[in-house]
């Protein structure tokens, strides 16, 4: 069964930085491209970044380039987004999803819960 | 980057009727094209790849047609769970967009 449990979001400072886990389970990410999508309170989703199954090839909106870093453990299967210089508009809730397979190639077939980043002074 | 823009933004309907959605893209993404439902505080959940293919365990009263800029997600008989807010998704290039999003309410 796949399981994605994100975490490390909460209560942030304009110009600080946060790190957001997703641990998975029931796949290896080495099998498949993950992705960031997040989701500014009462409006609608926003890819902000994408890692290859391979692992060496990431992809930021324009949004974010430059403040984001996505990367991950192969080891303890644990997907990563590294955010640098908090702005408001990066409160958001952010959810990891994984990719899918063959036709589904760059389609999201499981989402986490979604971990909560609030940036405010 | 590819817009996409879906709609209409939102509509309201009955339990048992049917609704299309529409979904269009600024440039030809071929099949490349997903659907997902979100409801209130959840993750969104997937529907529908490659603009027709229905992933696991989803109804079959739920179907996508379309290829290259025009797309369109129908649910058939709708039921209470139906009502959500439907979002497209292009995965024909990076950086990866959504449609706005279509809230689907009960009338």
């Amino acid at each position: 069964e796949v399981q994605m449990v994100e975490s490390g979001g909460g209560l942030a400072q304009p110009g600080g930085s946060l790190r957001l886990s997703c641990a998975v389970s029931g796949f290896t990410l080495r099998t498949y491209a993950m992705s960031w999508v997040r989701q500014a309170p009462g409006k609608g989703l926003e890819w902000v970044s994408g890692l290859s199954a391979s692992g060496d090839a990431t992809f930021y909106a324009d949004s974010v380039k430059g403040r984001l870093t996505i990367s991950r453990d192969d080891f303890t299967n644990t997907l990563y987004l590294q955010i640098y210089s908090l702005r408001a508009d990066d409160t958001a809730v952010y959810y990891c999803a994984k990719g899918g397979g063959s036709a589904g190639l760059g389609s999201f077939d499981y989402w986490g819960q979604g971990t909560r980043v609030s940036v405010s002074s | 980057d590819i817009q996409m823009t879906q709609s209409p933004s939102s509509l309201s309907a009955s339990v048992g009727d049917r609704v299309t959605i529409t979904c269009r893209a600024s440039h030809d993404i071929n099949f490349r094209l997903a659907w997902y439902q979100q409801k209130p505080e959840k993750a969104p959940k997937a529907l529908i790849y490659a603009a027709s293919s229905l992933q696991g365990g989803v109804p079959s009263r739920f179907s996508g047609s379309g290829s290259g800029t025009d797309f369109t997600l129908t649910i058939s008989g709708l039921q209470p769970e139906d009502f959500a807010t439907y979002y497209c998704q292009q995965y024909d290039n990076y950086p990866r967009t959504f449609g706005q999003g279509t809230k689907l309410e009960i009338k």
